[in-house]
């Protein structure tokens, strides 16, 4: 248990459908992170929000939207998604520092692992 | 941007067997994070070592900035030591950790 809880485990989805998953922390972290690790290659970051602002958005497409309501909650919407998308998608907190550069130690969830039909 | 690279990619171990796990990095980086993820996918942090050496029970990692190289050592290894390892480094002018490919450990009872 590290305190980050991902829903739902696992997701089948068609490619016209829209989904969202879900992420909650209860560590008292002021970042969350969204992850995706495909087969065979290194974790991607995909969105970052620091102080629910988002702070990095690395060139992810607009079919994935994030969300974030509070310090404690992370969304990520699905639509339209292509079968490349297929992947485990993780989340993380983490204690920021304002002002600081530094990522602070990162804790993940379990992951949602997502199958795009 | 920043490489990372880990060795060795795959490495399988007899329970009870030592190893070195190493990091190579092409740039000079103020974090530096080991991971280890289980055969379900759950990630663990288990050290924030930007430099030095730190040890947790079986577990230690040493940091060489100045070398751009970090070391996790593994000992008397479990079957629960099974999984991916990895390596993530940020920058010091960079805001983003970057992860290495992993190094896939199996630990045969």
């Amino acid at each position: 248990e590290t305190g980050v809880t991902q829903t739902p485990r696992h997701l089948v989805m068609g490619m016209t459908n829209k989904k969202s998953l879900k992420c909650e922390q209860h560590l008292g972290h002021n970042a969350m992170y969204w992850y995706k690790q495909s087969a065979k290659k290194p974790l991607e970051l995909m969105f970052v929000y620091n102080f629910k602002e988002q702070t990095e958005n690395n060139s992810v497409p607009s079919r994935f939207s994030p969300e974030c309501p509070n310090s404690s909650h992370l969304f990520l919407h699905l639509h339209t998604l292509q079968p490349e998308d297929s992947a485990l998608y993780l989340c993380a907190s983490s204690q920021e520092i304002a002002g600081a550069r530094n990522t602070g130690e990162l804790f993940f969830g379990e992951g949602s692992r997502l199958t795009v039909l | 941007g920043i490489q990372v690279e880990q060795s060795p990619p795959d490495l399988i171990l007899q329970e009870g067997a030592n190893s070195t796990l190493r990091c190579n990095f092409s740039d000079s980086v103020n974090n530096l994070q080991w991971f280890h993820q289980n055969p379900w996918g759950q990630l663990i942090n288990l050290f924030y070592i930007p430099s030095g050496t730190k040890q947790n029970g079986r577990l230690s990692a040493t940091t060489v900035a100045t070398e751009r190289y970090s070391l996790l050592y593994i000992s008397s290894s479990q079957t629960t030591d099974s999984g991916v390892y990895f390596c993530a480094v940020e920058r010091r002018d960079g805001n983003k950790l970057v992860f290495g490919a992993g190094t896939i450990l199996r630990v045969k009872s």
